[in-house]
C-alpha cells in the first residue's frame, strides 16, 4: 500500500536555531500534503495545506514566516521551523492524499521535535 | 460550533464489549469519511472508509447519516488491543479534499 516517510522521527535542538522536516511519498505522487502539528493529549492542528509548486496554504494563526514549507517535488514536501523556540516542541506530523477515487489519506511517522 | 466534533471520552469497556462511537460534522457538502486510529505517541493510521450505504470490515462497522450529519464506528467484541484513540476524519468540502480531524476518541479495553 501507499506509504509516506517522514523525517526525522525525533531531534532535539537549540533555542533560536532552525530545524527541517521532510515528508515523503513512497509509492504515490502527491499534489497536496498537510502539515499538522499535535500537541499531548489533542487533537491534530492543521498547520498548512502544501501544494506542489506553489505556495502553502496556512490556517489561521500559524506564521507562515516560521514554519516554512516547500513542496518541491510531487513526493516530497519540507517543514522548517525557524528560530525554534521551546513553545514549538511538538508532535509534527504530515500526510498526503492519493487524490482521484477513493481517494486516501496516509500520514508519515511523524516528528518528535524538543527544543531546548 | 466545530467542524468535526468527537466525545473525547474515555470510554472504559472489558474484553468482549460491543462499544459505539459518534462523530458529528457540520459542513453538509462533505463528501469523504474516515475513521482512523491513533496509538500513543505514534502517527494515525487508516482503520477504515465510511461510505453512504456503511460498510464492515470484521468486528468494525462503520455507517454515515448524511441527514443528521454524523458518522459512527461500531466495535463488536472487544479486544485489549483496540485500546487506542480514534479519529474521525471529514474531507472539508467535496473535490478540495482538505480533511478535518476530530479531537478524538479514546477507547480502553480492559480485562
Amino acid at each position: 500500500g501507499a506509504v509516506v516517510s517522514q523525517h526525522p522521527s525525533r531531534v532535539i535542538c537549540k533555542s533560536g536555531t532552525s530545524v527541517k522536516i521532510e515528508c515523503r511519498s513512497l509509492d504515490f505522487q502527491a499534489t497536496t500534503m498537510f502539515w499538522y502539528r499535535q500537541f499531548p493529549k489533542q487533537s491534530l492542528m492543521l498547520m498548512a495545506t502544501s501544494n506542489e509548486g506553489s505556495k502553502a496554504t496556512y490556517e489561521q494563526g500559524v506564521e507562515k514566516d516560521k514554519f516554512l514549507i516547500n513542496h518541491a517535488s510531487l513526493t516530497l514536501s519540507t517543514l522548517t521551523v525557524t528560530s525554534a523556540h521551546p513553545e514549538d516542541s511538538s508532535f509534527y506530523i504530515c500526510s498526503a492524499q492519493t487524490g482521484g477515487e477513493g481517494n486516501t489519506i496516509y500520514f508519515g511517522e511523524g516528528s518528535w521535535l524538543t527544543v531546548v | 460550533r466545530k467542524e468535526v466534533e468527537q466525545d473525547p471520552g474515555p470510554f472504559n469497556v472489558p474484553e468482549g464489549a460491543t462499544v459505539a462511537f459518534n462523530c458529528t460534522y457540520s459542513n453538509s457538502a462533505s463528501q469523504s469519511f474516515f475513521w482512523y486510529r491513533q496509538d500513543c505517541r505514534k502517527e494515525p493510521k487508516l482503520l477504515m472508509s465510511v461510505y453512504s450505504s456503511g460498510n464492515e470490515d470484521g468486528r468494525f462497522t462503520a455507517q454515515l447519516n448524511r441527514a443528521s450529519q454524523y458518522i459512527s464506528l461500531l466495535i463488536r467484541d472487544s479486544k485489549l488491543s483496540d485500546s487506542a484513540t480514534y479519529l474521525c476524519v471529514v474531507n472539508r468540502t467535496g473535490g478540495s479534499y482538505i480533511p478535518t480531524f476530530g479531537r478524538g476518541t479514546s477507547l480502553i479495553v480492559h480485562p
